[in-house]
Order: structure tokens, then C-alpha cells, then sequence
């Protein structure tokens, strides 16, 4: 099992529709999560980081954590052209040193007029 | 500069020579990383520095891999006798010195490098 898994899709909504993407992770001691947005041939760009069970929202994003379940998602809202990119779940994984992260391998999201 | 800057964006080599990748953190940032991305993939780790202290190099794949950060600000990822293999992103990123919470990274644009 990976020890931070993402479906890899593509995952085709319609503009101003709810694009929601999913995360699950291994190590359940976990205590920092983030999602990151990547286009093509370009570096990850930070969108949310979450620490606590619950919503966090921030303009039209939204993370959920779930550490009874080991999920973590990312809910984008109004879902616009420019957010069709690929999208990065990365977790620091407890068991490892000081501030190592673990990538899941990216979810491709499309984003259709 | 305002974002950690890499250099060269671009690296072709000859399978068998050495190759040296340059990063340029945050201005003020503890934490240094350096990650390998292969096409359709996510980033993987490959070493970590705080200032000039290497405290994780668990993701280097070989010792043909080195990285150093000699005065804790900019750091170099050497790579001898490149493989094919070898081709891929390298990316770097850099994040403040760890408080409470870990400090998300911010990263570079990355060096795209071919082995032929």
C-alpha cells in the first residue's frame, strides 16, 4: 500500500460545478496535511494546508480532514477553467524525520466549458 | 530574489557524466529539500536540510547522489555518472524553521534534466 494514495483520473467536471478530490494515507499518527496545484510543466503551488479534523475553507477551496478515516480531501467551488491542473495530496508521515513529506502521485483535474 | 530559484532550468548530459543542480532558497528559510519528479508522477523526497545540517538523505536512490548546503543557504545536488534513470524534474523547495506546525514548502521551478 502507498503510504499516500490519490485516484489519478482524469477527472472531468463542467465549469461552475463542485470538483471534489480525494486523498487517503497510511500512517494514521499523521498530523500535517496539504494540497498542492500543479500545471503542466510548472512547480507545485501551495492552495491549503489543514491540521484538524474538520472544514477548512479559503475562497472557493475547501479541505475536509478525517483522521479517524485517514482522508483528506479538497471540495473546489464555481470550478473555472484555470483550476484544470493536476493536484498534489502530501502528508508528513510521523515516522519520519523532522519534516519529510510524502506526495501522492497527483489527481488530473479538467475543467470543461 | 522572491521565490527560491533554480538553475539551469535545463540540463542535457551524456549518460556518464556528472551533473550539478544549483538551488537558491527563501531568503530566510531554515529548511531546504530536494525532490525527484518523474513525468505523471508526485514529487519524491530525496534529502532534507536544516541550514547547514543534512538531517535526511533516506530518499537519495544511490550514492552517485550528493547534496550539500555548505553555509546553510544555497544548496547544490550532484548527481555522478548520470544514468538514464536519472531523467527527470529536480525539484527544490524551501519552508521556515519548523515551530508548532510544519511550515508548508515553497518550491522552485525546478531543473528538467535528460539523460541521452
Amino acid at each position: 500500500q502507498k503510504e499516500v494514495e490519490q485516484n489519478s483520473g482524469p477527472l472531468s467536471v463542467p465549469e461552475g460545478a463542485i470538483a471534489s478530490l480525494n486523498c487517503t494515507y497510511s500512517d494514521r499518527g499523521s498530523q500535517s496535511f496539504f494540497w498542492y496545484r500543479q500545471y503542466s510543466g510548472k512547480s507545485p503551488e501551495l492552495i491549503m494546508s489543514i491540521y484538524s479534523n474538520g472544514d477548512k475553507e479559503d475562497g472557493r477551496f475547501t479541505a475536509q480532514l478525517n483522521k479517524a478515516s485517514q482522508y483528506v480531501s479538497l471540495l473546489i467551488r464555481d470550478s473555472q477553467p484555470s483550476d484544470s491542473a493536476t493536484y498534489l495530496c502530501a502528508v508528513k508521515l510521523t515516522a519520519s524525520s523532522a519534516s519529510k513529506i510524502i506526495f501522492g502521485s497527483g489527481t488530473r483535474l479538467s475543467i470543461r466549458p | 530574489g522572491a521565490g527560491v530559484s533554480q538553475s539551469p532550468r535545463y540540463k542535457v548530459a551524456k549518460r556518464g557524466q556528472d551533473v550539478a543542480l544549483r538551488c537558491d532558497p527563501i531568503s530566510g528559510h531554515v529548511s531546504l529539500f530536494w525532490y525527484q519528479q518523474a513525468l505523471g508522477q508526485g514529487p519524491e523526497f530525496l534529502t532534507y536540510f536544516q541550514n547547514e545540517a543534512q538531517l535526511d538523505k533516506s530518499g537519495l536512490p544511490s550514492d552517485r547522489f550528493f547534496a550539500e548546503r555548505p553555509e546553510g543557504s544555497v544548496s547544490t545536488l550532484k548527481i555522478q555518472r548520470t544514468q538514464q534513470e536519472d531523467s527527470a524534474v529536480y525539484l527544490c523547495a524551501s519552508s521556515l524553521k519548523k515551530g508548532t506546525r510544519d511550515q508548508p514548502q515553497h518550491f522552485g521551478d525546478g531543473t528538467r534534466l535528460s539523460i541521452l
